[in-house]
């Protein structure tokens, strides 16, 4: 069973915005992970943070973790029509060996 | 490099039948990762190698699936008396240690069950 709980589940904007993809998990993990999957194919990995991380960034991308509440963001600067895709979040337990995905945000930047 | 392959790019098989579904991990990748995703769903753990340790089969759904990974590269994912619910898509990742560090995704299969 996954773990991970996305929401928005879907998210609408205009190009040029921000978008906010939250991620809550249940366990106690070792790293989180973000990923992106375009026309339901293979996924592409964004970025990682790690237990002892809270924020970090990679171009466009910001990712903050809460350890204390389980959670973590991913913020979009400065959205494209071409960022439109499905996002996930995966999460790497402390005591596992594989990751847990959520169930994903589907982000349409519109032009 | 080259990326992880699957083949094939889409399956159509009739109910009953069985199927193989290949992964080509990216060369020296030890670990491997089988998971499916329905329509508009995230992905659902399948199964997990690492090197030459016992595989992690805990998320193969029933005993008709199983998989294999012959000399530690090439995995075949096995649904034997295929039904339709088994129908989504098939995606095949590997990482270089395990799943701390980056898994590549495979571009992956996609099943219809008639």
């Amino acid at each position: 069973s996954q773990q991970g709980e996305e929401d928005p589940q879907a998210l609408s904007i205009q190009e040029g915005e921000n978008a906010t993809m939250n991620c809550s998990y249940k366990t106690s993990i070792n790293n989180l992970q973000w990923y992106r999957q375009n026309s339901g194919r293979g996924l592409v990995h964004l970025i990682l943070i790690r237990s002892n991380e809270r924020e970090k960034h990679s171009g466009r991308l910001r990712v903050t973790l809460d350890t204390s509440k389980k959670s973590s963001s991913l913020l979009i600067t400065a959205s494209r029509a071409a960022d439109t895709a499905s996002y996930f979040c995966a999460s790497l337990e402390t005591s596992g060996s594989r990751l847990t995905f959520g169930e994903g945000t589907q982000l349409t930047v519109n032009p | 490099g080259a990326g992880v392959s699957q083949s094939p790019s889409n399956k159509v098989t009739e109910k009953g039948k069985d199927v193989e579904l290949r992964c080509d991990p990216i060369s020296g990748h030890t670990a491997l990762y089988w998971y499916r995703q329905s329509l508009g769903q995230g992905l659902e753990f399948l199964i997990y190698f690492q090197g030459n340790s016992a595989p992690d089969k805990s998320g193969l759904p029933s005993d008709r699936f199983s998989a294999e990974r012959t000399g530690g590269s090439v995995s075949t994912l096995t649904i034997q008396r295929t039904q339709q619910e088994d129908s989504a898509v098939y995606l095949c990742a590997s990482s270089l240690v395990g799943s701390i560090e980056t898994q590549y995704f495979g571009p992956g299969t996609r099943l219809l069950v008639l």
